[in-house]
């Protein structure tokens, strides 16, 4: 069966501080990879996606994430959190490029990071 | 340009009423998609339109749904009636042919009462 596993509903980080927030997939092909973020009253923004080429991909913001096939893994990274990071983060996964217009993405759950001044 | 669009940002309704979503894409762009999150949920597909014509909507609840997309501009989505497990957010998103990310607008927070 697809899926996305955010193990981590909420995490609370001091600014400044490093973040990784996981992500686990199942899929039966290869998969499209996506982070999005939804700060409040906003829409969901994405911050990067991977699909192929080099495994550590950069997003917006200072946000990277990195692919490990062998873990089934796409954790986001980023190395000094500030308090306008402050959201809900998606991790999604659909069908790669090239499999038609189909963007039906599988989503996790979401990961919800408050920043402590 | 103008980003994704949607109508109304909150709605608050009966059970057994009428709630008609509308959302805007970007200009230009032909896939137009429909996503709902239910509280405590993940985001769930609904349905993907291509210009005016259904590609997908595997996702969609149930006969209640109705979604339309005339002209292969903005798109609406009806429920009719509707009920309390209804409530949710509402994202619709867009993307342009064969481009790799989704465009989302802000949602419409729909609550059944």
């Amino acid at each position: 069966a697809q899926s996305v596993t955010q193990p981590d509903i909420h995490i609370t980080v001091s600014e400044g501080a490093s973040l990784e927030l996981r992500c686990n997939y199942s899929y039966g092909a290869t998969p499209y990879l996506f982070w999005y973020v939804q700060s409040p009253g906003q829409g969901l923004q994405l911050l990067l996606k991977y699909f192929s080429g080099d495994t550590l991909v950069q997003g917006i913001k200072g946000f990277e994430a990195e692919f490990k096939r062998s873990q089934s893994s796409f954790n986001l990274r980023k190395p000094s959190v500030h308090w306008s990071d402050a959201a809900e983060y998606f991790c999604a996964v659909g069908a790669p490029p090239g499999a038609g217009n189909n963007r039906k993405l599988i989503w996790g759950l979401g990961t919800s990071l408050a920043v402590n001044p | 340009e103008a980003g994704v669009t949607q109508f109304p940002s909150h709605s608050v309704i009966e059970k057994g009423q009428t709630v008609t979503l509308r959302c805007d894409p970007i200009s230009g762009h032909d896939n137009l998609y429909w996503y709902r999150r239910v509280m405590g949920k993940e985001i769930k597909f609904l349905l993907h339109f291509v210009k005016e014509s259904k590609q997908d909507e595997s996702g969609m609840p149930n006969n209640r749904f109705l979604a339309e997309r005339t002209g292969g501009t903005y798109s609406t989505l009806k429920v009719q009636p509707a009920e309390l497990e209804d409530s949710g957010v509402y994202f619709c998103a867009s993307s342009q042919a064969g481009t790799s990310a989704l465009h989302f607008g802000n949602g419409t927070r729909l609550t059944v009462t």
